[in-house]
């Protein structure tokens, strides 16, 4: 089955560590993007990628590392300054165009010990 | 089950009736819509997409409509049933000047039985 999958399911931080959540797809899909989600918010975007080995800013990047060396894997690092990483992080793929759908992981959960 | 869904508007409806929710978006540029569901613990799931070219599209059992005037979308589900019970946002895509997606936070749905 084609999907993406995005692993931990819950993942927990210490003070002063960075922690790196994982996204992979096997959708062929070129676009890949990274979201936060906080209780009653909208999704907002971290950073995307539109080809590999080059990815943007989105809005709330502060605090946040990614890498695309292959297409199918696009993983976030949650660094130790960005000062409220408890969220729900989403990472959803997409065929590049402006009237595509994105298609999303199952999401981790992170958390502050 | 996941935070995801606090203090949003809710909708509670009985097994077998129709619902509708609203979404009202905010950039009267954007020409593609996407209706997602999001159950507990899940990622958003596409539901159901629109282009600002048109103004109706159905889908098995959902209907999505599109008033450019007022920039007022809505998801219309029939005979709605006890699996339909989750979170359910739009979102608004902007190709002017680049990629952009917006989300709304969201309208949970109860389904009654």
């Amino acid at each position: 089955d084609g999907g993406i999958t995005q692993s931990p399911k819950y993942l927990f931080r210490k003070e002063g560590q960075n922690v790196t959540l994982s996204c992979e797809q096997n959708l062929n899909h070129d676009a890949m993007y990274w979201y936060r989600q906080d209780p009653g918010q909208g999704l907002r975007l971290i950073y995307y990628s539109q080809i590999v080995n080059d990815f943007q800013k989105g809005d709330i990047a502060e605090g946040y590392s990614v890498s695309r060396e292959k297409k199918e894997s696009f993983p976030l690092t949650v660094t130790s300054a960005q000062k409220n990483p408890t969220a729900f992080y989403l990472c959803a793929s997409s065929i590049l165009g402006a009237h595509q759908p994105q298609h999303f992981g199952d999401g981790t959960r992170l958390s502050i010990l | 089950g996941e935070s995801v869904g606090l203090h949003l508007p809710t909708l509670s409806v009985q097994e077998g009736d129709n619902s509708i929710i609203n979404c009202a978006y905010s950039n009267s540029a954007s020409d593609y819509f996407i209706w997602y569901k999001q159950e507990s613990g899940k990622g958003p799931q596409f539901i159901i997409d629109i282009r600002s070219n048109m103004d109706k599209r159905q889908g098995q059992r959902v209907t999505v409509l599109l008033n450019k005037t007022v920039k007022h979308l809505s998801l219309q589900i029939a005979a709605t049933q006890p699996g339909d019970s989750a979170v359910y946002f739009c979102a608004e895509n902007l190709s002017t000047g680049g990629f952009k997606t917006i989300f709304g936070a969201g309208t949970r749905l109860f389904v009654k039985a």
